[in-house]
């Protein structure tokens, strides 16, 4: 079974550029996640799809960064325009459901961002 | 709201041997569950096991096992017999099933040495 795919792996970028990521999930997995890791810390949650619809983006920073799922399937985030405390590495993962107890999310390889 | 303590230093650790990583949670919800991922050089973040808050068995996965004890609120990792592949970042991380959001720890490093 394939894992959660994401790209770009790695991007470098200046201040105030925009830039946009993207993650396939796991076939069947109707729930996708995109947090941000900044170094030395844990994931932090920024968005939560349960097919194409928003569950939760109350810790996205919506005046720079949004993110879609149009077709329930992959994604993309993108932050617009960036600043240099946008440094981190997003990781994108997929879940089958959101309501049984053993509901496990699978993560992907993750894109790292610096932010010059 | 959910938190999760990680607050063991990095440690070293001689191969083959066992290892515990600690992991307190505080949360006043019944129902929640608790995971272990590793997150190795490469950033990925491996799902290693589970523990159910209504499980009144430890989880078990391997070389891995859960020391869940629920009145202490604790859910530490235990890692027997210590590969060199082991070396990695390992994030304890509570899901409440009222929100569905996974919180995670700082994390702890691991170095397994030779």
């Amino acid at each position: 079974e394939a894992g959660v795919a994401q790209s770009p792996r790695y991007k470098i970028i200046e201040k105030r550029q925009s830039v946009a990521f993207w993650c396939n999930p796991i076939s069947g997995h109707a729930t996708l996640y995109w947090y941000q890791q900044i170094l030395g810390q844990g994931p932090k949650l920024l968005i939560q799809f349960q097919n194409n619809g928003v569950v939760d983006d109350s810790q996205l920073p919506k005046d720079r960064f949004s993110a879609e799922r149009l077709k329930g399937v992959d994604s993309t985030l993108k932050i617009q325009p960036a600043k240099l405390e946008d440094s981190a590495v997003y990781l994108c993962a997929s879940s089958l459901l959101t309501v049984t107890r053993t509901d496990t999310q699978y993560f992907g390889p993750g894109t790292r961002l610096t932010v010059l | 709201a959910q938190k999760i303590t990680q607050t063991q230093p990095g440690m070293f650790v001689q191969e083959k041997e066992a290892v515990t990583l600690d992991c307190t949670y505080d949360t006043s919800d019944q129902s929640y569950g608790l995971f272990w991922y590793k997150q190795p050089s490469s950033g990925e973040m491996i799902f290693l096991i589970y523990q159910g808050s209504y499980d009144e068995q430890n989880a078990t996965e391997g070389r891995y096992s859960l020391n869940f004890q629920k009145a202490r609120k604790s859910a530490n990792l235990v890692i027997s017999a210590s590969q060199l592949g082991d070396s990695a970042m390992y994030f304890c991380a509570m899901i409440y099933y009222g929100n569905n959001r996974l919180a995670f720890g700082k994390g702890n490093q691991v170095v397994v040495i030779p």
